[in-house]
């Protein structure tokens, strides 16, 4: 058990629907991953917070967004969903805000059809 | 596209037998690390290696690093059913926060 906590672990929805994720870091970690995982594009990295501020951004569509909470739990937010979009997407946490050992949840699967 | 790439995509091997799987990637390195994962759940960080080190070790697993060939290979001796899994070289590269790039992954079976 990596001490991060992702939920749902599945979700179904609908093209055109709006998804949240939800993440707990594990305790006393700071920053907060989202990376999406698909047969076509691997695992790419999507956004990071530290500590409450966005830190690092990746090829994150605009439809998409995320925000960690002062407790930092984080949540990634999925609009105007596209059968693309179907994917597992992890979070992960560290304790520092560059490079280290990163921890990862079990994933949430979506799936949109 | 930044990610690197492994090879093997796909490695087969007996118990007992040792697996060496080989990364690459494009720009300069703060660190390297391996990750693990079983089929469709979340990653397991093996081992990290820093860009002034050349080699690691961790039980029975061997990480070496050369930053001029910007390649690492992860050998996993004495390999077991257990360690059947897919493993990811996921690069850490400077001011890009804590951004891991991964690789395409080596799948791993190992059959008793």
């Amino acid at each position: 058990d990596s001490g991060v906590t992702q939920t749902p672990k599945h979700l179904i929805t609908a093209t055109g629907q709006r998804v949240t994720l939800r993440c707990s870091p594990r305790s006393g970690d700071l920053s907060v991953y989202w990376y999406q995982q698909s047969l076509d594009q691997g695992l790419q990295f999507l956004i990071q917070y530290y500590n409450g501020e966005e830190r690092a951004k990746g090829n994150i569509l605009e439809r998409f967004s995320a925000q960690q909470f002062p407790d930092l739990h984080s949540e990634l937010n999925l609009s105007s969903l596209e059968l693309g979009d179907s994917a597992l997407y992890f979070c992960a946490s560290s304790g520092g805000q560059d490079g280290t050992e990163a921890f990862f949840g079990q994933g949430t699967r979506l799936t949109v059809v | 596209s930044q990610q690197g790439e492994e090879d093997p995509q796909a490695l087969s091997i007996q118990e007992g037998e040792n697996a060496t799987m080989n990364c690459s990637y494009k720009t300069s390195i703060n660190n390297l690390q391996w990750y693990r994962q079983n089929s469709g759940r979340g990653l397991v960080h093996l081992i990290l290696i820093r860009s002034n080190e050349r080699e690691k070790h961790s039980g029975r697993l061997r990480v070496t690093l050369d930053t001029s060939k910007k390649s690492s290979s992860l050998l996993i001796t004495a390999s077991r059913a257990a360690d059947t899994a897919s493993y990811f070289c996921a690069t850490d590269h400077y001011n890009q926060g804590g951004k891991l790039i991964f690789g395409q992954g080596t799948e791993l079976s190992v059959k008793p």
